[in-house]
């Protein structure tokens, strides 16, 4: 089946600590995203590749770091600049340079502890 | 003002009632537009997919668009209990984003 997977479902963060989400795709898309997803605002753009070994700063890109280093692999490390990390992350994809669509992942929830 | 505009709700009605849902955009721009389902803790999955202008329909699922008023619409017939969820839509002028709404959030009562 192709899809987007995420890992793991729950995270929890300590204090001070660096933590890594993990998206994977295999439908061969060319472009990946982060997004922040909080009750009643929606989804705020973290960070964004349409190739390997680049990616842009999207709305709130502060407190967090990307790689992406393989097409299939879009890691979000989410740093311990950043105070208030609480929340569902999403990642998506979408293929050619339209980009007329994405599809997301499962998301990962992500607590501090 | 936000790129995109979107209802939060709740809306809640009945089983088997026709639901409306829509969302205002600004940017003349957009091309593309997509409305997505989301149940709780989990990820947005793509219901309807509509590019430029007119209509879709899929099953139970109709998406308008209408780009002289700059609004976006889908319509959900025969609605049932499973279709309690939050209704995003999300539009794209094939640049590099997606601009998403807030959501809706929708309860059919049995």
């Amino acid at each position: 089946d192709g899809g987007i997977t995420q890992s793991p479902k729950y995270l929890f963060r300590k204090e001070g600590q660096n933590v890594t989400l993990s998206c994977e795709q295999n439908l061969n898309h060319d472009a990946m995203y982060w997004y922040r997803q909080d009750p009643g605002q929606g989804l705020r753009l973290i960070y964004y590749s349409q190739i390997v070994n680049d990616f842009q700063k999207g709305d709130i890109a502060e407190g967090y770091s990307v790689s992406r280093e393989k097409k299939e692999s879009f890691p979000l490390t989410v740093t311990s600049a950043q105070k208030n990390p609480t929340a569902f992350y999403l990642c998506a994809s979408s293929r050619g340079k339209t980009q007329e669509t994405q599809y997301f992942g499962p998301g990962t929830r992500l607590l501090v502890l | 003002q936000k790129e995109v505009e979107q209802d939060p709700g709740p809306l809640s009605v009945p089983e088997g009632a026709i639901v409306s849902l829509n969302c205002t955009y600004s940017n003349s721009a957009f091309q593309y537009f997509m409305w997505y389902r989301q149940y709780s803790r989990k990820g947005p999955e793509l219901l309807m997919y509509t590019y430029s202008s007119g209509n879709k329909e899929d099953g139970r699922f109709t998406a308008q668009v209408d780009k002289s008023s700059k609004y976006i619409s889908l319509f959900i017939r025969d609605s049932q209990p499973s279709d309690s969820a939050t209704y995003l839509c999300a539009m794209s002028d094939t640049g590099n984003q997606f601009y998403f709404g807030t959501g809706t959030s929708l309860t059919v009562i049995p």
